[in-house]
């Protein structure tokens, strides 16, 4: 099947820096990826629609300035978490679809300190 | 009403036995519906996807969907240890929306 890769699987940063998260389509071209949070023992919550070529669509309450997307080819979107918080300490996952599937990368836990 | 639900649990079985995991949605014009594991600290992993109204047998779990009552459930026959997790309801609508329950946690007993 299908793989999506994602990198980092953790990280840990300083609150105020800002982190960069990748994800890759290894086998298909993906011109729509989506990206996930997980707080705990909570459900995934879709954050942003990134669109290759051009701009992502949020979800209400997603700030775009501070979580950035960018999708600059059918194979790679990275989401960039700017001036990081504890707060925005979370598991953060990819997903690509084709028509009739969506596949997910392996996840980043993201822990700001 | 939450889009998709699930009840939270756990939902204890002992080995062997079935496991029978709910799941309702509120969009009458959902299409596709997944479901999905997860271990506990990790991405989830696709169990299996049903788009029509009925049984759909793969191994060991079967997917049954029910349109018209809105609800999709999961069963895991001999369950096994391993397969003690979280497992997530996805339901696809037409705008490429997929919506994800709560899940629900399973614990196999030994």
């Amino acid at each position: 099947g299908a793989v999506v890769s994602q990198h980092p699987s953790w990280v840990i940063c300083k609150s105020g820096t800002s982190v960069k998260i990748e994800c890759r389509s290894l086998d298909f071209q993906a011109t729509t990826m989506f990206w996930y949070r997980q707080f705990p023992k909570q459900s995934l919550m879709l954050m942003a629609t990134s669109n290759e070529g051009s701009k992502a669509t949020y979800e209400q309450g997603v700030e775009k300035d501070k979580f950035l997307i960018n999708h600059a080819s059918l194979t790679l979107s990275t989401l960039t978490v700017t001036s990081a918080h504890p707060e925005d300490s979370s598991f953060y996952i990819c997903s690509a679809r084709t028509y009739t599937e969506a596949f997910f990368g392996q996840g980043t836990r993201l822990t700001v300190v | 009403q939450k889009e998709v639900e699930q009840n939270s649990g756990p939902l204890s079985v002992p080995e062997g036995a079935i496991a029978s995991l709910n799941c309702t949605y509120s969009d009458r014009g959902s299409q596709s519906f997944f479901w999905y594991r997860q271990y506990s600290g990790k991405s989830p992993e696709l169990i299996m996807f049903i788009y029509s109204n009925g049984d759909k047998e793969d191994g060991r779990f079967t997917a049954q969907l029910n349109k018209a009552s809105q609800y999709v459930s999961l069963l895991i026959r001999d369950s096994q240890p391993s397969d003690s997790a979280t497992y997530l309801c996805a339901v696809w609508t037409g705008y490429q929306k997929v919506t994800f329950g709560t899940g629900t946690k399973l614990q196999v007993i030994p």
